[in-house]
């Protein structure tokens, strides 16, 4: 089946410009995350949506970083006004169920690679 | 402050060989530990878990060991393969309601297993 897909693949702007980067979730997935790994380092959380309940968006680096999930399914990640240092890969991953019953496995997709000039 | 630690950022070792790459961490909250793999221009897949009060799980040529009183896991790999050439990268996670499942990861080591 499909996994996880996002968009674009590769994205390279100018500083002080917005960008929207987009995931699709496995369908029936009802957790979707955004991480993103910036030049040798890990994985670093973002965001993280679960059904209708609030976002918990403790990992987001400031408040020019948004995202959204619509209908449950696709998800928006905005980053207003860019910055040099926000030149990295940015990862969504999806799961079944609700991770507060216990680990539930996370699916990534490829990542879309930013570039900020 | 970097809760989960993989001080190795390489490691190279040849076909049929075990490779042994380690991970450390520092919250003794955590409930669950993952590896995952990521090959270039590809998102992480998950190899394998561990529960906190187990202290080994074994899923074909891939082991982890757990060590809870030394806040430390490991992956063993018997034998290695070429085509386990990839970054691997260590995970935690919490658990209980209030968790929401985020992983927190290590930096990644990068293992290239020679023919």
């Amino acid at each position: 089946g499909a996994g996880v897909s996002q968009s674009p693949s590769n994205k390279v702007t100018e500083k002080g410009k917005d960008v929207e980067l987009r995931c699709d979730p496995i369908s029936g997935h009802t957790a979707l995350y955004w991480y993103r790994q910036s030049l040798g380092q890990g994985l670093e959380f973002l965001i993280y949506f679960q059904g209708n309940s609030a976002p918990d968006k403790s990992g987001l680096p400031s408040d020019r970083f948004s995202a959204e999930r619509t209908g449950g399914s696709v998800s928006t990640l905005t980053i207003q006004r860019t910055q040099q240092e926000d030149s990295a890969v940015y990862l969504c991953a999806s799961s079944l169920v609700s991770p507060g019953l216990g680990y539930n496995e996370q699916f990534f997709g490829p990542g879309t690679r930013l570039t900020v000039l | 402050d970097q809760q989960v630690k993989q001080n190795s950022p390489s490691l190279s070792v040849q076909e049929g060989r075990i490779s042994i790459l380690n991970c450390d961490y520092t919250n003794s909250m955590f409930d669950y530990f993952l590896w995952y793999k990521k090959y270039p221009a590809e998102g992480p897949t998950f190899l394998i878990s561990i529960s906190s009060i187990k202290d080994k799980n074994e899923d074909g040529r891939f082991t982890v060991f757990l060590n809870k009183s030394a806040k430390h896991l490991s992956l063993h790999i018997v034998p290695s393969q070429p085509g386990d050439s990839a970054v691997y990268f260590c995970a935690a996670s919490g658990a209980g309601s209030s968790n929401t499942g985020k992983l927190i990861f290590g930096q990644g080591t990068t293992l290239q297993v020679k023919p």
